[in-house]
């Protein structure tokens, strides 16, 4: 079992606003650590999102959007595309297991 | 461009040994901390392990501790994941990524991921 929790899956019809949640605890996302965040499509290489929090990198749509917030972090996603449908992922630091936690992971897809 | 290419996976029986290659273009490799990521089927990403940019520093996830071993040489713009006695729950595409910033920094990028079997 992860130690970042998300939804197993979320939807949406082209257009709309999706979110995900990414859980955690006092030893990692409610410390201060930062949450990124990552897009995976199967037999691909996983591609940075949003990092320290609330930044994209270059390249990256202002579609997509990262807050954070006491123990939780979110990634929003505006105006769904198809090309969108991916699983999506929430990374953050562990101080209790002195190392990188990933979120379980959320399928997003476009109706 | 910026890329990782791994290599060295493959179908090894439990007990068995293997050592993965990430190969770094693009940038200067000894700059950088480096990590190994892995997948395993139907599974999200777990952290592996990581590598200072000299080398000096590792560490690894307990589920691997005492087991794995990376490596890197800055010369060859190649980092290693050594993994000795294998079990069937190391089965994962294992990618290697570069990391940034400081304790809870970020990936960027990733390789395309090499997979690995672990099967009688």
């Amino acid at each position: 079992q992860s130690v970042l929790t998300q939804p197993p899956s979320v939807s949406g019809a082209p257009g709309q606003r999706v979110t995900i949640s990414c859980t955690g605890s006092s030893s990692n996302i409610g410390t201060g650590y930062h949450v990124h965040w990552y897009q995976h499509l199967p037999g691909t290489a996983p591609k940075l999102l949003i990092y320290g929090n609330n930044n994209r990198p270059s390249g990256v749509p202002d579609r997509f959007s990262g807050s954070k917030s006491g123990t939780s972090a979110s990634l929003a996603i505006t105006g769904l595309q198809a090309e969108d449908e991916a699983d999506y992922y929430c990374q953050s630091y562990d101080s209790s297991l002195s190392g990188f936690v990933f979120g379980s992971g959320t399928k997003v897809t476009v109706l | 461009e910026v890329q990782l290419l791994e290599s060295g996976g493959g179908l090894v029986q439990p007990g068995g040994s293997l050592r993965l290659s990430c190969v770094a273009s693009g940038f200067t490799l000894s700059s950088y901390v480096m990590s190994w990521v892995r997948q395993a089927p139907g599974k999200g990403l777990e952290w592996v392990s990581e590598i200072s940019g000299s080398g000096g520093s590792t560490r690894y996830a307990d589920s691997v501790k005492g087991r794995f071993t990376t490596s890197r040489d800055n010369s060859k713009n190649t980092v290693y994941l050594q993994m000795n006695s294998l079990r069937a729950e190391d089965t994962a595409v294992y990618y290697c990524a570069r990391k940034f910033s400081g304790g809870d920094g970020w990936f960027d990028p990733w390789g395309q991921g090499t997979l690995v079997t672990v099967s009688s």
